[in-house]
C-alpha cells in the first residue's frame, strides 16, 4: 500500500546548523512529491514540489528513487524555519489521483 | 484577495447537535477538500469533490456530510454521529483533482462540551 512515512515527529536545531527533515514514501510507480509547511497562526502552504526542482526559502528536496526519499534538507537553518513540515505523496488510484500525507514534523529552530 | 475563506474560526457545539463550517473559495477551482488534522494524526481526508454536484468520501466520511451546489463553496456539517468531533477543520482547493497543489483556508477548530 502507498505510505508516506516522516520518522521524526520533533526536530531541534540550532540557528545557523543544516537541518533534514526525511520523507520517504512507498509507491511503485511514477510519484510526485511534495512539501507543505504551516508556520505557527498561519494557514498550511505548498512549500516546493519535486517536479519544479525549485529552492524555496533555502530548502530544497530531491527525489531518490532508488531510497524512495524525498529529504528536505537547508544548509542553514534561521528561527522563522520553525513550523510543522508535511511531506504528501499524489499517485494514480485507479481513474484519479490521490494524495496521501505523512504525519509531519515539528521544526523547531533555537537562537 | 484571491483564496480560500473558512467560517467560523472557532465553534463551540452542545453534544447531539449538527454542526455546519463553512468553506469558500474565489480561485475558480474545481476541486475542494475537507480534511482533519488532529495532533500527532497529520492530515485525514474528510470528503472531496472535483466538480460541482459532485463528491466522494474520503477515508473518515462517517459522521460527516457535504453538498456542492456552488463551485465556489462547500460545507462540512459535523453530525451528532461523529464520534469524536472535536477537532481542528482544513479545507482545501486545487484547480483541478489531478494536482496535488492545494491551497488551504485557515482552518475552523471545532470543540464539543
Amino acid at each position: 500500500a502507498q505510505r508516506v512515512t516522516q520518522p521524526e515527529k520533533l526536530l531541534s536545531v540550532f540557528k545557523g546548523a543544516p537541518v533534514e527533515l526525511k520523507c520517504n514514501y512507498s509507491y511503485s510507480g511514477s510519484p510526485e512529491l511534495f512539501w507543505y509547511v504551516q508556520y505557527s497562526r498561519q494557514r498550511l502552504q505548498l512549500l516546493l514540489r519535486h517536479i519544479s526542482r525549485e529552492s524555496i526559502k533555502g530548502f530544497t528536496a530531491d527525489l531518490n528513487k532508488g531510497e524512495t526519499s524525498f529529504h528536505l534538507k537547508k544548509p542553514f537553518a534561521q528561527e522563522e524555519d520553525s513550523a510543522m513540515y508535511y511531506c504528501a505523496l499524489e499517485f494514480n488510484a485507479g481513474n484519479n489521483r490521490k494524495l496521501i500525507w505523512g504525519l509531519g514534523t515539528s521544526l523547531a529552530v533555537n537562537p | 484577495d484571491g483564496g480560500i475563506t473558512q467560517s467560523p474560526k472557532y465553534l463551540f457545539r452542545k453534544e447531539g447537535q449538527n454542526v455546519t463550517l463553512s468553506c469558500e473559495q474565489n480561485l475558480n477551482h474545481d476541486a475542494m477538500y475537507w480534511y482533519r488534522q488532529d495532533p500527532g494524526q497529520g492530515l485525514r481526508l474528510i470528503y472531496y469533490s472535483q466538480i460541482v454536484n459532485d463528491f466522494q468520501k474520503g477515508d473518515i466520511a462517517e459522521g460527516y456530510s457535504v453538498s456542492r451546489e456552488k463551485k465556489e463553496s462547500f460545507p462540512l456539517t459535523v453530525t451528532s454521529a461523529q464520534k469524536n468531533p472535536t477537532a481542528f477543520y482544513l479545507c482545501a482547493s486545487s484547480r483541478d483533482s489531478r494536482t496535488g497543489e492545494l491551497f488551504f483556508g485557515e482552518g475552523s477548530r471545532l470543540t464539543v462540551l
